[in-house]
């Protein structure tokens, strides 16, 4: 969708290394998300932003962390990859148009060897 | 935590048969939103509910909330090969900032 995007869209990477992943909105909006999305367990949340320097946990925080300087950029840390973080993760934002629902990027897979 | 169950979690159905995909949360809901993944692509919003027993259509897809606020129900009428992908709503809680929390979701596979 316009206004999201993610990068990159696809990474393999070792167990143990640190790992960062981009979303970047065009939007201006105030209110940031990152999900993660594996089989038989839906999307999960790891992460919001509701401002510059604002963020908290979700769900799944355990092993990332998240760091937002500029309105623009939401970043997602792995600090030491594991094999259980092979999933694909999808950044969100409130829908720019409407405020109503989210628009998602379009997703990083990310596979931890 | 709230909890947002969906069920089933597969339904294989033919071309032209009706689906339906169901929703419940442990808690009362602010509201329920439903997206549709395509397999390989990213979660599409399609609609938002908020009112008490709310009903919307959108051409073939019927969604219900209930009175409680606690359940949801997609129906796709007749359904055909554009309908494949996966189904899931999603609970806000009304507490502001703090996101979604999606069901697992409904596959739905269309056999010709």
């Amino acid at each position: 969708d316009a206004g999201i995007t993610q990068s990159p869209r696809h990474k393999v990477t070792e167990t143990g290394t640190p790992v960062t992943l981009r979303c970047h909105q065009t939007e201006n909006h105030r209110y940031m998300y990152w999900y993660r999305q594996d089989p038989g367990h839906g999307l999960r949340l790891i992460h919001y932003s509701y401002g510059v320097k604002d963020t908290d946990k979700g769900e799944v925080s355990d092993g990332y962390s998240v760091s937002r300087s500029k309105t623009e950029d939401f970043l997602l840390t792995l600090e030491s990859a594991t094999s259980s973080q092979t999933s694909v993760y999808f950044c969100a934002i409130k829908n720019p148009s409407s405020g109503i629902g989210y628009t998602f990027g379009s997703g990083t897979r990310l596979t931890v060897v | 935590g709230q909890q947002v169950m969906q069920i089933p979690q597969y339904q294989h159905v033919q071309e032209g048969e009706d689906f339906t995909t169901y929703c419940n949360s442990s808690t009362t809901l602010s509201n329920i939103q439903w997206y549709k993944q395509r397999p390989g692509g990213h979660p599409v919003f399609l609609i938002q509910l908020v009112k008490s027993g709310e009903v919307k259509k959108q051409k073939r897809l019927t969604f219900q909330f209930g009175e409680a606020k606690k359940n949801s129900s997609l129906h796709i009428t007749a359904t055909q090969t554009t309908d494949v992908g996966t189904y899931f709503c999603a609970g806000d809680s009304g507490g502001g900032a703090d996101g979604l929390t999606f069901g697992k979701g409904t596959h739905l596979i269309i056999q010709p």
